[in-house]
C-alpha cells in the first residue's frame, strides 16, 4: 500500500460543483501539502500545513480550501469549480524541521471540470 | 521574481551520458532537489544539494554552483527506465520550495 494515499485518483466533474479531494498518509509525518501540476509549468504550492492547528495559504489558493482532520488527513476542496482548476493535483507529506525537505507524494488526482 | 529555468525536452541513446542543466534566481538559497516523475505517476526524490560539489548516487550524481546559481544531474549509462520528466526545485529564504517546469528525457534504442 501506498505511504501517501490520494482519492479519487480521477474525476470529471462540471462547473459550479463542490468537489473534495482527500490524502491520507501513514508516514507518520507533520507536514502535508497540497500542489497542483499543469503542463509546461512547475508544480505549484495550494496549501500546507505543518501539524494539525497550522494551514498555511501557497502560491495560489483561491479558489481553493483545505482541512487538516488529523496529523494523518490533509483534504483539500474546490467550493465551485471552474474549468481553469483542470489539472493533476498532488498531495505530499515530509518529516519537518532543519531536515532536507524531501517531499514524499501521493499518486495524484487527477480533476477534470467541464 | 524567483525563476528556475531547464530545458523543456532532451533525448539521448541508451548506455549514454545525458547532462540536465538547471539555473535559479531566488530569494535565498537553502538547497536544491532533483526529482524524477514518470509520465502520469507522481514525483520521486532523486538529490539533495545545499553545498557546492558533486554528490553522487549510482548512476546518478548532481551538481550545485551556488555563486552561479547553476546545478546539473548527470545521468550514466542510460536505460529506458530513465525516460522520465526530471524537475529542479530550489528552496528559498523562506524555506519554501520553487519548482522548474521540469526537463522531459526521451531515451532512444
Amino acid at each position: 500500500d501506498a505511504d501517501v494515499t490520494q482519492t479519487p485518483r480521477n474525476r470529471i466533474t462540471k462547473t459550479g460543483k463542490r468537489i473534495m479531494l482527500e490524502c491520507s498518509q501513514t508516514k507518520g509525518h507533520d507536514r502535508m501539502y497540497w500542489y497542483r501540476q499543469d503542463p509546461g509549468l512547475g508544480l505549484r504550492l495550494i496549501y500546507y500545513s505543518f501539524d494539525v492547528k497550522d494551514i498555511n495559504k501557497g502560491e495560489i489558493s483561491d479558489g481553493y480550501s483545505v482541512s487538516r482532520q488529523a496529523q494523518a488527513k490533509f483534504s483539500l476542496s474546490l467550493e465551485s469549480a471552474i474549468p481553469n482548476q483542470t489539472a493533476l493535483y498532488f498531495c505530499a507529506t515530509s518529516i519537518g524541521g532543519y531536515d532536507t525537505g524531501e517531499l514524499f507524494f501521493g499518486e495524484g488526482s487527477r480533476l477534470t471540470v467541464l | 521574481g524567483q525563476n528556475i529555468d531547464q530545458p523543456t525536452e532532451m533525448t539521448a541513446t541508451e548506455g549514454a551520458i545525458v547532462q540536465i542543466n538547471c539555473t535559479y534566481q531566488t530569494s535565498g538559497f537553502n538547497g536544491l532537489f532533483w526529482y524524477q516523475q514518470h509520465a502520469g505517476e507522481a514525483p520521486t526524490f532523486l538529490s539533495y544539494n545545499v553545498l557546492d560539489g558533486l554528490e553522487e548516487k549510482g548512476r546518478f550524481s548532481s551538481f550545485l554552483s551556488r555563486s552561479k546559481g547553476y546545478s546539473y544531474l548527470l545521468l550514466k549509462e542510460l536505460q529506458m527506465k530513465d525516460s522520465a520528466s526530471y524537475l529542479c526545485a530550489v528552496m528559498d529564504s523562506n524555506y519554501q520550495l520553487i519548482w522548474g517546469a521540469g526537463t522531459k528525457l526521451i531515451i532512444k534504442p
